[in-house]
């Protein structure tokens, strides 16, 4: 158990729809970073907030965006969805503020677009 | 785990042998590596990592050799059991003005008992 729990596990919705995926990153850790995992494009980096305010951009659409909010834990919200947004979306987290740290992953959202 | 899928290296082993799983980053300017294990409906679950100013790291039943010269990392596993069967990814940390984790396509090891 890396100690980042994210919700739901699944999701089940349909095109032009808007989801919330939430994050708790491992207790301590100051930053949480996004990421998408799918069958074409291996792990991709989306975004990473560090204690409350956003530090980098990935390959982040601009259909997505997300937050960190003050007791940690982040969100990431993706709206007018499309079908080539079905993936896995994984939540890693790492103390922050420092060099060369590992992140630890929780377990993802599987969201499937019909 | 559920990634490249289709198109992913595949490494098959038998119980009890060694592994080496081989891994070619991009950057030579990268000075952190970690290697990833990925089980089927998990995320990516840390192993070992290791700096350039090291050339080796060892960890329980796990090597990381890191050869800079020609942007090589590997990681052995000794006494490779069922339970290792998964996709390993190695990721380098580029610096692009922040710090970014870059993953590498994934290798897939399967075990045979």
């Amino acid at each position: 158990d890396s100690g980042v729990t994210q919700t739901p596990k699944h999701l089940i919705t349909a095109t032009g729809q808007r989801v919330t995926l939430r994050c708790s990153p491992r207790s301590g850790d100051l930053s949480v970073y996004w990421y998408q995992q799918s069958l074409d494009q291996g792990l991709q980096f989306l975004i990473q907030y560090y204690n409350g305010e956003e530090r980098a951009k990935g390959n982040i659409l601009e259909r997505f965006s997300a937050q960190q909010f003050p007791d940690l834990h982040s969100e990431l919200n993706l709206s007018s969805l499309e079908l080539g947004d079905s993936a896995l979306y994984f939540c890693a987290s790492s103390v922050g503020g420092l060099r060369n740290q590992p992140q630890h992953f929780g377990d993802g959202t599987r969201l499937s677009i019909l | 785990g559920e990634s490249v899928g289709l198109h992913l290296p595949t490494l098959s082993v038998q119980e009890g042998d060694n592994s080496i799983i081989n891994c070619a980053y991009s950057n030579s300017a990268s000075d952190y590596f970690i290697w990833y294990k990925q089980e089927s409906g998990k995320g990516p679950q840390f192993i070992i990592d290791i700096r350039s100013n090291m050339d080796k790291r060892q960890g329980q039943r796990v090597t990381v050799l890191l050869n800079k010269t020609v942007k090589h990392l590997s990681l052995q596993i000794a006494a490779t059991q069922p339970g290792d069967s998964a996709v390993y990814f190695c990721a380098e940390f580029m610096n692009t003005g922040f710090q970014k984790l870059v993953f590498g396509t994934g290798t897939r090891l399967l075990v045979s008992p």
